[in-house]
C-alpha cells in the first residue's frame, strides 16, 4: 500500500521562529510537489522537485528532495501570519498523485 | 486567471437525489482530468481518472455505479453523484495536466457539496 505521511500533522509556531515539515513516502517517485491550501480553497501549486538532490526556495519557504531515503523536506523560515494554511506534498508514481497527511500550520503574534 | 474551473463551486442537495458537477479546462485541451475527493481536515483522495472518449478507471473502493464520470469533450469532464447521502458531503476538486505528459497538474478550484 503507497503511503505518503507528513510529519507534524499539525503545527503550532511564533512568528519569527524557523521550522521543517517532513514527507516520507513508501514508492519511487522521480518528483515530488508541494502545495498549499487556505480553508475553503484549493490546491496552490509551490513546489516542484524532479530530482534527487533538488532544492528549490521561494521566499519564507524552502523545499528539499532525497529520492533515495524517499524524503521531502519544506523548510520554513522566520514565519509569518500570512503562511498559516495547510501544506500537502505528493508523489506521482505514474500519473497519479497521491498527497500525503496534510500538515495544518498556525503561525501566531 | 483561472485555467480550470468548476461548476458549481457549492451545492447543497437533498439526500437520494443526484448532482452533476463540472470541470471545464479553460483555452486547453484536457484528455485526461482527475476527480479527488476531501473530507474536512483530510488530504485529497484521488478518486477516479477520466478520459476523454473512454470510461473513466475508478479507484479502489470507488464505486463506478454511484460517481458516475463522463468526459465527453476535450475541455469537460463532469462527476454526477448520484442518489447522494450525508455521507457523500464533501469537497469536490478535479485536475488536469498542463499539457499531455506534463508533470504538472492545474487544480480545480473545487466544489462544496453537502447533502441534508
Amino acid at each position: 500500500e503507497l503511503k505518503v505521511e507528513q510529519n507534524p500533522l499539525f503545527l503550532s509556531m511564533q512568528e519569527g521562529k524557523n521550522y521543517t515539515i517532513y514527507c516520507n513516502y513508501s514508492t519511487t517517485s522521480d518528483r515530488l510537489y508541494w502545495y498549499r491550501q487556505d480553508p475553503g480553497k484549493s490546491l496552490e501549486s509551490l513546489f516542484v522537485l524532479l530530482s534527487n538532490g533538488a532544492v528549490k526556495q521561494e521566499g519564507r519557504l524552502m523545499a528539499s528532495l532525497d529520492t533515495k531515503a524517499r524524503l521531502s523536506t519544506l523548510h520554513i523560515t522566520a514565519a509569518v501570519h500570512d503562511l498559516s494554511a495547510t501544506y500537502f506534498c505528493a508523489v506521482v508514481p505514474g500519473n497519479q498523485f497521491y498527497f500525503g497527511t496534510g500538515t495544518s500550520l498556525t503561525v501566531i503574534p | 486567471g483561472a485555467v480550470v474551473s468548476q461548476h458549481p463551486s457549492r451545492v447543497i442537495c437533498k439526500s437520494g437525489t443526484s448532482v452533476k458537477i463540472e470541470c471545464r479546462s479553460l483555452d486547453f485541451q484536457a484528455t485526461t482530468m482527475f476527480w479527488y475527493r476531501q473530507f474536512p481536515k483530510q488530504s485529497l483522495m484521488l478518486m477516479a481518472t477520466s478520459n476523454e472518449g473512454s470510461k473513466a478507471t475508478y479507484e479502489q473502493g470507488v464505486e463506478k455505479d454511484k460517481f458516475l464520470i463522463n468526459h465527453a469533450s476535450l475541455t469537460l469532464s463532469t462527476l454526477t453523484v448520484t442518489s447522494a447521502h450525508p455521507e457523500d458531503s464533501s469537497f469536490y476538486i478535479c485536475s488536469a495536466p498542463k499539457w499531455a505528459g506534463s508533470y504538472e497538474q492545474y487544480f480545480g478550484p473545487g466544489t462544496r457539496l453537502t447533502v441534508t
